[in-house]
Formats: structure tokens, C-alpha cells, sequence
């Protein structure tokens, strides 16, 4: 079956220590991007890579930090969380070819910082 | 400058009806693509339908069909005959270029309820 997982999909942590969620897709797609999730503020990119060691920061990447060794994992990084970057995030892939296609998202990871 | 606004935070429909999702978007690049998803309470993102800016005709996939009126650049998500599990958050999105790997801009949404 064709999808993006990421893992955890609940996390609660404490200010200021490190953690990865992991995004993982099996569709060979070149494209893989990160989101966040705020009510009210619509879905807004972190971080993306249009291929392996290529990646690019989006509109929110303060914080955060990415990574692209292999083409189906990229897994976001927090050094030190806080409670601002409590949101809900989502990992999405896509092909890098003309037309319709879509981004799949993952499922969603609900990170709380206290 | 927005890139996508959706000015309904809500809207109710009644069950059987058809409803309409309002979407306008900003871009000068001639080619983009626009689409829209629906994320239901238990939060994944489904993507719904796609409107290129070069496709004559509106898009249509199933019950959604899209309104895609280039002049006024808005493309509105129509649902016809509502379901109790439309009953959903809805977000439009455009891509500049016609790639897969262009950057999706997301509106703030529109959280549609469906009254039986």
C-alpha cells in the first residue's frame, strides 16, 4: 500500500530536550516536505527536499532541523523544543513530475512541549 | 500577500443539500495548480481534487467538483448531496509551477458541518 508513516504519532516532552520524528515514504518520490499545524493558521512548511541531500527551508524553519541521507526517510529534528513548537505535524512526499500530482501526507504527529 | 484565503471559518449545510467552499489565490506565475483536501476529526489530510491553471475544463471526482474561474482567480470546492461524514475541516492549496515538487501554500481553512 502506497503511503508516508511517521512515528510517534503522540509525543509529550519537556522543554529543551531533543527529539526526532521520523517520516518515512514507499512511493519513491523525490519530493518530501515538512508542515505544521496551528489552529487558525492553516498548514505551514518547515523544511522540504526536492531529492537525497538536497533540502531547503520553508516558511517556518527556526528551531527545526532536517535531514535527507536516503530518498524515502526524512526525519525532522528538534536540538532544544519549546513550548511554542507544540502543533500538530505532518510529513507529506510527492513525485517531481509534471501534472496532478498530489502530495500524501502522513498521519500526523501531535507533539506537546511543556 | 496571502497566497490562499479562505474567508469561511464555518459553515453548516443541511444533509442531501449542496455547499460551496470559497477559495481565492495570489500568484503571477502562469502555471500553478490548485487543490484541496479535507481532514476529518481524526486529523489525517485527504486529498480531494486538482485544477491546473491551464485545464479548460473544471475539475469533478465524484461529489466535489471545482469551480475554477481563472479571471477572479478563485477556485471553490462544490459538494453536492452532503453527507454526515462530509462533516470536516477544508483546506485549499496552490502549487506555482506544474511540477510535484513545488511548494504547497495552504489557506487557514473552513470547517464544514453537516446538519442531518
Amino acid at each position: 500500500e502506497a503511503q508516508v508513516t511517521q512515528n510517534p504519532r503522540y509525543l509529550i516532552t519537556v522543554t529543551g530536550k531533543k527529539l526526532t520524528v521520523t517520516c518515512s515514504q514507499n512511493m519513491n518520490h523525490e519530493y518530501m516536505s515538512w508542515y505544521r499545524q496551528d489552529p487558525g493558521l492553516g498548514l505551514r512548511q518547515i523544511y522540504y527536499s526536492m531529492n537525497v541531500e538536497v533540502t531547503d527551508k520553508g516558511d517556518v524553519p527556526e528551531g527545526y532541523k532536517v535531514s535527507r541521507k536516503e530518498k524515502r526517510n526524512f526525519p525532522l529534528i528538534l536540538e532544544s523544543p519549546s513550548p511554542n513548537q507544540t502543533s500538530l505535524y505532518f510529513c507529506a512526499s510527492s513525485y517531481d513530475r509534471t501534472g496532478p500530482y498530489e502530495q500524501y501526507f502522513g498521519p500526523g504527529t501531535r507533539l506537546t512541549v511543556t | 500577500a496571502q497566497k490562499i484565503t479562505q474567508t469561511q471559518p464555518g459553515m453548516f449545510v443541511q444533509e442531501k443539500e449542496a455547499v460551496t467552499l470559497d477559495c481565492t489565490y495570489d500568484t503571477s506565475d502562469p502555471s500553478y495548480g490548485l487543490f484541496w483536501y479535507k481532514q476529518p476529526s481524526s486529523g489525517e489530510m485527504i486529498f480531494l481534487i486538482y485544477q491546473g491553471s491551464y485545464d479548460q475544463q473544471n475539475a469533478t471526482e465524484g461529489r466535489y467538483s471545482l469551480n475554477f474561474q481563472k479571471a477572479r482567480k478563485s477556485a471553490n470546492l462544490v459538494i453536492s448531496a452532503s453527507q454526515l461524514g462530509d462533516s470536516a475541516m477544508y483546506f485549499c492549496a496552490m502549487r506555482e509551477g506544474l511540477t510535484g515538487a513545488n511548494n504547497l501554500f495552504f489557506g487557514t481553512g473552513t470547517r464544514l458541518t453537516v446538519i442531518p
